[in-house]
């Protein structure tokens, strides 16, 4: 079964603009992760988050965890094209060695 | 250069075959995972090892086997017992139990799609 579930399924924005995506998960865990999947390719690790940690910022990318509501948004600022991607939050489940993936936001920045 | 390399990228079976993907990895990783995606879904985890000539199955692991003979290899076949087997195929390692995805260091192959004809 899947951990995790992203919100909204898709996303459409123009390029500068910010784009937001959410991820609820079940169980307590470890930390969770964000990955980016250009169209039928590998898994791009993007920033991982512990579960003490609350928000996380790399480059572009901000991430939020709330352990209270299971629940992490990814923040992708001033967007570009080639932000165009899908996008998985993903979990180790507490006492697990397991990554467990959300169902993934499909993100499309139009030029 | 270390890594986790899956072969071949594409592969066409024909119904009621079996067939093998490969996955090996030179990070000296004690973990390795594999995921089947399927089209505009997440990952689903298939089958994994914890160590050497040991090895769990996930959350769909029907139809599919795999072996753990070497740390640097875990094979997937794919039997004829597999309804759906057309789907992309994510192989991925990591440190180990204690800190399994907890960092960077871990990684993801570029995957195998596979297709029954």
């Amino acid at each position: 079964s899947q951990q995790g579930e992203e919100d909204p399924q898709a996303l459409s924005i123009q390029e500068g603009e910010n784009a937001t995506m959410n991820c609820s998960y079940k169980t307590s865990i470890n930390n969770l992760q964000w990955y980016r999947q250009n169209s039928g390719r590998g898994l791009v690790h993007l920033i991982l988050i512990r579960s003490n940690e609350r928000e996380k910022h790399s480059g572009r990318l901000r991430v939020t965890l709330d352990t209270s509501k299971k629940s992490s948004s990814l923040l992708i600022t001033a967007s570009r094209a080639a932000d165009t991607a899908s996008y998985f939050c993903a979990t180790v489940p507490y006492n697990t060695d397991k990554l467990i993936f959300g169902t993934g936001t499909r993100l499309q920045v139009f030029p | 250069d270390g890594g986790i390399t899956q072969s071949p990228k594409y592969l066409f079976r024909k119904e009621g075959q079996n067939v093998t993907l490969s996955c090996e990895q030179n990070l000296n990783h004690d973990a390795m995972y594999w995921y089947r995606q399927d089209p505009g879904q997440g990952l689903r985890l298939i089958y994994y090892s914890q160590i050497v000539n040991d090895f769990q199955k996930g959350d769909i692991a029907e139809g599919y086997s795999v072996s753990r003979e070497k740390k640097e290899s875990f094979p997937l076949t794919v039997t004829s017992a597999q309804k759906n087997p057309t789907a992309f195929y994510l192989c991925a390692s990591s440190k180990g139990w204690e800190s399994a995805f907890m960092n960077t260091e871990d990684f993801f192959g570029q995957g195998t799609r596979l297709t029954v004809v």
